[in-house]
């Protein structure tokens, strides 16, 4: 069983540059989340993607954008990249129906200049 | 906003048992516990959940009060690799349900 994978490990950009983070989901897994997480703050919901639809927002702009893969891998596009955007980006996969029980990735860190 | 509270650092000795309270006094019914860490700049990795019954796996022990209310989290002998920041968080488990995050709880486990 592979558990859940991103890439890049590391990324920097300048602003209003756009980025693409990539996620693995675990094997087995049906539904991919995708959190910000600022440094010294505890990750923040950004939104879930299910049947390669986005299903549920956390309270960033739509300038943060998704997909879901039919083999369940995700991206998540960031446009217009601000200095704010600096963060630790965490996937998590899980399975609807199932348990629920949300698995991370080792997240990837990005960096605005 | 995190619907949980809980203190902001603790320090533990190396072998001995690690408790991390976990206040939720607005939980509902049909919330469960969870408890996630996080080793610096790594993912957050799930350690045990429940509902109401006190659970344990390879990792730690889950103690739920019977009003619900409050929680435990018990890691029985604490090692060097289990410094980092514990999360307790309340979430209805179904439905897709995303994790809210709180500043969780810094554990230092000292040699």
């Amino acid at each position: 069983e592979t558990g859940v994978t991103q890439s890049p490990t590391h990324l920097i950009k300048t602003r209003g540059q756009q980025v693409t983070l990539r996620c693995s989901s675990q094997s087995g897994h049906n539904t991919v989340s995708w959190y910000q997480q600022a440094l010294g703050q505890g990750p923040q919901f950004i939104f879930q993607y299910y049947r390669e639809e986005e299903n549920g927002r956390g309270n960033f702009p739509p300038r943060f954008s998704g997909l879901q893969f039919p083999n369940y891998s995700s991206e998540l596009n960031v446009n217009a990249l601000e200095l704010d955007d600096s963060a630790l980006y965490l996937c998590a996969s899980s399975l609807r129906g199932g348990r629920e029980t949300q698995y991370f990735g080792p997240g990837t860190r990005l960096l605005v200049l | 906003d995190a619907k949980t509270t809980q203190p902001p650092s603790m320090d533990c000795a190396e072998g001995r048992a690690a408790n991390l309270p976990c206040n939720h006094s607005t939980i509902s019914g049909n919330e469960y516990v969870y408890w996630y860490r996080q080793i610096h700049s790594q993912g957050p990795q799930y350690i045990i959940h429940g509902l109401k019954n006190n659970e344990t796996n390879e990792m730690a022990s889950l103690i739920i009060t019977e009003d619900r209310k409050s929680s435990t989290l018990i890691l029985p002998h604490a090692t060097l690799r289990d410094t980092a920041v514990y999360y307790c968080i309340v979430r209805v488990e179904g439905y897709g349900n995303k994790l809210v995050f709180g500043a969780g709880t810094i554990l230092r486990v000292k040699s």
